[in-house]
């Protein structure tokens, strides 16, 4: 048990298709995150959100589309994907927004697009 | 960039054996962290390193750090099959964003 539970583990979905992950923190924590994981690549932060603020978002194509509504959960709303968007996405929380703050990750939904 | 890269990319050795990784960066940082990935799982936090402290220690890990040469290195003693997985450095520099390297693979053999 991580304190972080993402689900679905595993996604297959169309092009055309809309699909939302889930994510569920019970650590208590304010500020949750999605990063995306590809091979052979750093993972990469795709958005933050502080108190249910969005504070980030890394130039993340609009067919990703994050909502926070409450401290404890978060999701990542797809819709129209490429291929190239296959990857491991993964949540994390923190106690605090800063990057001082040790985050704690759930075991990530595996995507896959045909 | 910020990023910090680990060193080696891959790493083998025997049970028992202590285990070394390296991490660089380029530029200023306020901490620097190491995570775990274990294979088709999420990453644990291991060890946080502020920029004032040269070396900290958790158990069988030891993390140094070199802001001079903008270097971290992560010392596993006493390696066991259990610590077969990825590592990662992540460097912290302001706001809310951790930059994570691509990782060392650690391959423990019983």
């Amino acid at each position: 048990e991580t304190g972080v539970t993402q689900t679905p583990r595993h996604l297959v979905m169309g092009m055309t298709n809309k699909k939302s992950l889930k994510c569920e923190q019970h650590l208590g924590h304010n500020a949750m995150y999605w990063y995306k994981q590809s091979a052979k690549k750093p993972l990469e932060l795709m958005f933050v959100y502080n108190f249910k603020e969005q504070t980030e978002n890394n130039s993340v194509p609009s067919r990703f589309s994050p909502e926070c509504p409450n401290s404890s959960h978060l999701f990542l709303h797809l819709h129209t994907l490429q291929p190239e968007d296959s990857a491991l996405y993964l949540c994390a929380s923190s106690r605090g927004g800063g990057q001082d703050q040790p985050q704690h990750f759930g075991d990530g939904t595996r995507l896959s697009i045909l | 960039s910020q990023q910090g890269e680990e060193d080696p990319q891959a790493l083998s050795i025997q049970e028992g054996e202590n285990a070394t990784m390296n991490c660089s960066y380029k530029t200023s940082i306020n901490n620097l962290q190491w995570y775990r990935q274990n294979s088709g799982r999420g990453l644990v936090h291991l060890i946080l390193i502020r920029s004032n402290e040269r070396e900290k220690h958790s158990g069988r890990l030891r993390v140094t750090l070199d802001t001079s040469k903008k270097s971290s290195s992560l010392l596993i003693t006493a390696s066991r099959a259990a610590d077969t997985a990825s590592y990662f450095c992540a460097t912290g520099a302001g706001s809310y964003q951790l930059t994570f390297g691509k990782g060392t693979k650690l391959s423990v053999i019983p």
